[in-house]
């Protein structure tokens, strides 16, 4: 069955300090993979997403994601956090049948002055 | 602003009570889902339609329903609620019918469930 894990239940990092929140799937065919930001209060937003072809993926707010195949994992990075970044994270893995999302627990970011 | 509104936002009834959360999609998106939030499940897909057709099923259970009206608006229907209904239910469109493969979902603000 499609799973998604995400170790990090809370992570709290100092304003302008590198970030890494750590994504891993299970899947057995190609994934579609993606992370998702919810605020306090907010909806779900979406940082970026994965379909096919390179690796490395941009999104919004200067986040990034790197797909590795070998590592089952989906990664999201930024280099250099705000405190308007604190907010809680989510990964999540489709199927290629059905409309069906799966979300790891979340991350919730904290971020220090 | 994802261009997916739910009503209402807030919503607490009793233990045993009917509540329907209605749900918007984006202009032009066909499907709708249904997706569940609570402390210790995490976020669930309930249900999706598409075009007024259900088209997947998650872990829904069977005192709630859904359906998708002509034109395009979605209901969801949670009955006999129990304590452990209470949760933030989230609406999600997409423009066609595979949202969890090459497409994107569009999530609203959600509807914020309190069962007493």
């Amino acid at each position: 069955a499609q799973s998604v894990t995400q170790p990090d239940i809370h992570i709290t990092v100092s304003e302008g300090a590198s970030l890494e929140l750590r994504c891993n799937y299970s899947y057995g065919a190609t994934p579609y993979l993606f992370w998702y930001v919810q605020s306090p209060g907010q909806g779900l937003q979406l940082l970026l997403k994965y379909f096919s072809g390179d690796t490395l993926v941009q999104g919004i707010k200067g986040f990034e994601a790197e797909f590795k195949r070998s590592q089952s994992s989906f990664n999201l990075r930024k280099p250099s956090v705000h405190w308007s970044d604190a907010a809680e994270y989510f990964c999540a893995v489709g199927r290629d049948q059905g409309g069906k999302l799966i979300f790891g627990q979340g991350t919730e970011l904290s971020v220090k002055p | 602003d994802s261009g997916v509104t739910q009503t209402p936002k807030h919503l607490i009834t009793a233990t045993g009570q009917r509540v329907t959360l209605r749900c918007s999609p984006r202009s032009g998106d066909l499907s709708v889902y249904w997706y569940q939030q609570s402390l210790d499940q995490g976020l669930q897909f309930l249900i999706q339609y598409y075009n007024g057709e259900e088209r997947a099923k998650g872990n829904i259970l069977e005192r709630f329903s859904a359906q998708q009206f002509p034109d395009l608006h979605s209901e969801l229907n949670l009955s006999s609620l129990e304590l452990g209904d209470s949760a933030l239910y989230f609406c999600a469109s997409s423009v066609g019918a595979s949202g969890g493969a090459t497409e994107t979902q569009y999530f609203g603000p959600g509807t914020r469930l309190l069962v007493l």
